[in-house]
């Protein structure tokens, strides 16, 4: 069965500082990725995904994320953290070419900016 | 475009009340999706339909109903409301797998 893990439950980092994120998942083969973000009170907000070909990927608000197959993870990085990129972040896995199939989400890391 | 539509957007029930929560999408996508939020549990799936009449349990269905007479609507139902239904609960939609989801804001529920 598919399953997704994000290790780290809350992260506080400085303003200016780099940012990693991690998940990993559990797939036969290799799934669709997704990262979400989830500001407060807010529904949420596709960051960037991972179907195939270049194993890293770039997305919206200067966040990429790096495909490995060999660890089974898709960590989210971003090179400097701006404070108003706290919120809470979503892995999800999904299962490729059978289309309707639910995505599966982690449980969610939630970032912290500090001064 | 109001993309994904979510009414209400919050309520309270009392214990043993019923409710229908309405996702409403202007974005012609074929697929749908219930999921409820609880602190520290992520978003796990309620029901979801792949087209138009059509619905599927997912992770955690029991006390739910759902139908989808529209393609543009989901109903979500809770027949008789249990404090253990309180939770956020999203709607969200997509055109095929690879694209992702578009989600609703959320509808915030508290059962008391």
């Amino acid at each position: 069965a598919q399953s997704v893990t994000q290790p780290d439950i809350h992260i506080t980092v400085s303003e200016g500082a780099s940012l990693e994120l991690r998940c990993n998942y559990s797939y036969g083969a290799t799934p669709y990725l997704f990262w979400y973000v989830q500001s407060p009170g807010q529904g949420l907000q596709l960051l960037l995904k991972y179907f195939s070909g270049d194993t890293l990927v770039q997305g919206i608000k200067g966040f990429e994320a790096e495909f490995k197959r060999s660890q089974s993870s898709f960590n989210l990085r971003k090179p400097s953290v701006h404070w108003s990129d706290a919120a809470e972040y979503f892995c999800a896995v999904g299962a490729p070419n059978q289309a309707g199939t639910a995505l599966i989400f982690g449980k969610g890391t939630t970032l912290s900016v500090s001064s | 475009n109001a993309g994904v539509t979510q009414t209400p957007k919050f309520r309270v029930l009392k214990t043993g009340q019923s409710m229908t929560l309405l996702c409403a999408q202007d974005m012609n996508h074929e697929y749908m999706y219930w999921y409820r939020q609880d602190p520290g549990m992520g978003l796990r799936l309620i029901h979801y339909s792949v087209g138009e009449g059509t619905t599927a349990k997912g992770e955690v269905p029991d006390g739910y109903n759902v139908s989808r007479l529209k393609k543009q609507n989901f109903l979500l139902g809770l027949e008789s409301a249990a404090p253990s239904q309180t939770s956020v609960y999203f709607c969200a939609t997509s055109p095929g797998p690879v694209f992702g989801y578009t989600f609703g804001s959320g509808t915030r529920l508290t059962v008391v």
